[in-house]
């Protein structure tokens, strides 16, 4: 399996410009997870889907943040527009729930966002 | 709210030791899945162990062990014969089974490996 794939794998940016991150999950997964990671923060949830819905958007930082999940094997991240404090990296998660709750995140291996 | 608190930020041994990382959490929940990830330099976040909170035997994978206290809200990591591709960043992260389905994350303890 090719696991989480993430695209791009770094973005440079100027502030004010539109900055749209990629993920494609496992294959059979029908969950899929967006976190930020800074290093004030840390690790954090911005968004996350079941069967291609979003479930809870509670951590998306503001309405500059939008995501989607057109289908199940694919994702977008869209930040309008960007600001310097956007700078971080991006992870998209996934898996399955076949095996109820709790099943294990799966990571790709991030978006390293630099906005100017 | 959960919270999980990694109370070591840096961590440094030398090769072959054994190494234990600490982990609490706060949480009213009963039923709960708790995870080490770890993240080397390459940034890509790896799962290295997971523990269900209904079992009471401590999960083991390989080098990686547990130590699993629920009533302390506890959950540490071991690693024995630590070897140098060991050296990464090392999160503990909660999962809450009912309500809002999230992994909390630890800020993470920065484990160093000399040779």
């Amino acid at each position: 399996d090719a696991g989480v794939i993430q695209s791009p794998r770094h973005e440079v940016t100027e502030m004010g410009q539109e900055v749209t991150l990629r993920c494609k999950p496992i294959s059979g997964h029908n969950s899929l997870f967006w976190y930020r990671q800074t290093m004030m923060r840390g690790l954090e949830l911005l968004i996350y889907f079941n069967n291609n819905v979003p479930i809870d958007d509670s951590g998306m930082p503001e309405d500059r943040f939008s995501a989607k999940m057109p289908n199940a094997s694919f994702s977008t991240l869209k930040i309008q527009p960007s600001e310097p404090r956007d700078s971080a990296v991006y992870f998209c998660a996934s898996t399955s729930r076949a095996g109820g709750p709790g099943e294990t995140q799966y990571f790709g291996p991030g978006t390293r966002l630099l906005v100017l | 709210a959960q919270t999980v608190t990694q109370s070591q930020p840096e961590m440094s041994v030398q090769e072959a030791e054994t190494v234990t990382l600490s982990c609490t959490y706060d949480t009213s929940e009963n039923n709960y899945y708790l995870f080490w990830y770890k993240q080397p330099p390459s940034r890509q976040m790896i799962l290295v162990i997971r523990q269900e909170a209904y079992k009471q035997q401590n999960a083991t994978e390989n080098r990686f062990s547990v130590n699993f206290q629920k009533a302390a809200k506890s959950f540490s990591l071991k690693i024995s014969d630590s070897q140098l591709g060991d050296t990464a960043m090392y999160f503990c992260a909660f999962f809450r089974i009912q309500g809002a389905q999230k992994l909390v994350f630890g800020q993470g303890t920065r484990l160093t490996i000399n040779p």
